[in-house]
């Protein structure tokens, strides 16, 4: 069974400051991990994927991988009131027969305080 | 404009009636998927399909139906055995079914038994 890990939160940061969101995941066939951003009453939206260990910078928004110990993290910088939102963490695992779907952690509630 | 289209956003089931939702892309992406959301879940994988006329049951099929006989449409159709069919739909699409493929998401139907 093929779990994704998360704090649900509320997990508050102050306007301007990082935020640091955490995912650990329990399939060590996964390959590709995505991070999305879901506001209340919407569709997710990609924020982030990597796909090899280390870090990857996207604007405000750095993702980093550690296949080892099974664990991604998604940070913030300069935190925004609009960052407000559920971060969910998604796994995929392409066992070479195509991919069968993400797996999804059940989110991390992030507030950013004004 | 390009994207993937859900109809409708709203339905209203009595219990013991199918309802059959929409999702249409014009991406020309050969992969599309169903998921369904929980309050405060993540979202969990229904049916896939990585080409057209196939399609493979996700974690959670019990109840639910589709098919795939074109590739811009994925048709989900909830039928009386679902339990609990009261959810947020969301049906996604990726280029291919290569795990690293990004999927994205369409709007979301939010269905309701009454």
């Amino acid at each position: 069974q093929k779990e994704v890990e998360q704090n649900s939160g509320p997990l508050s940061v102050p306007e301007g400051a990082i935020a640091s969101l955490n995912c650990t995941y329990s399939d060590r066939g996964s390959q590709s991990f995505f991070w999305y951003r879901q506001y209340s009453g919407k569709s997710p939206e990609l924020i982030m994927f990597i796909y090899s260990n280390g870090d990857k910078e996207d604007g405000r928004f750095t993702a980093q991988l550690n296949k080892a110990s099974q664990y991604v993290s998604l940070l913030i910088r300069d935190s925004q009131p609009s960052d407000s939102a559920t971060y969910l963490c998604a796994v995929n695992c392409d066992s070479g027969g195509g991919a069968d779907g993400l797996t999804f952690g059940k989110g991390t509630h992030l507030i950013i305080q004004p | 404009d390009g994207g993937i289209t859900q109809s409708p956003k709203y339905l209203f089931r009595k219990e013991g009636q199918n309802v059959t939702l929409s999702c249409e892309q014009n991406l020309n992406h050969d992969a599309m998927y169903w998921y369904r959301q929980d309050p405060g879940q993540g979202l969990r994988l229904i049916y896939y399909s990585q080409i057209v006329n196939d399609f493979q049951k996700g974690d959670i099929a019990e109840g639910y139906s589709v098919s795939r006989e074109k590739k811009e449409s994925f048709p989900l159709t909830v039928t009386s055995a679902q339990k609990n069919p009261t959810a947020f739909y969301l049906c996604a699409s990726s280029i291919t079914s290569v795990g690293t493929d990004t999927q994205y998401f369409g709007p979301g139907t939010r269905l309701t038994v009454l």
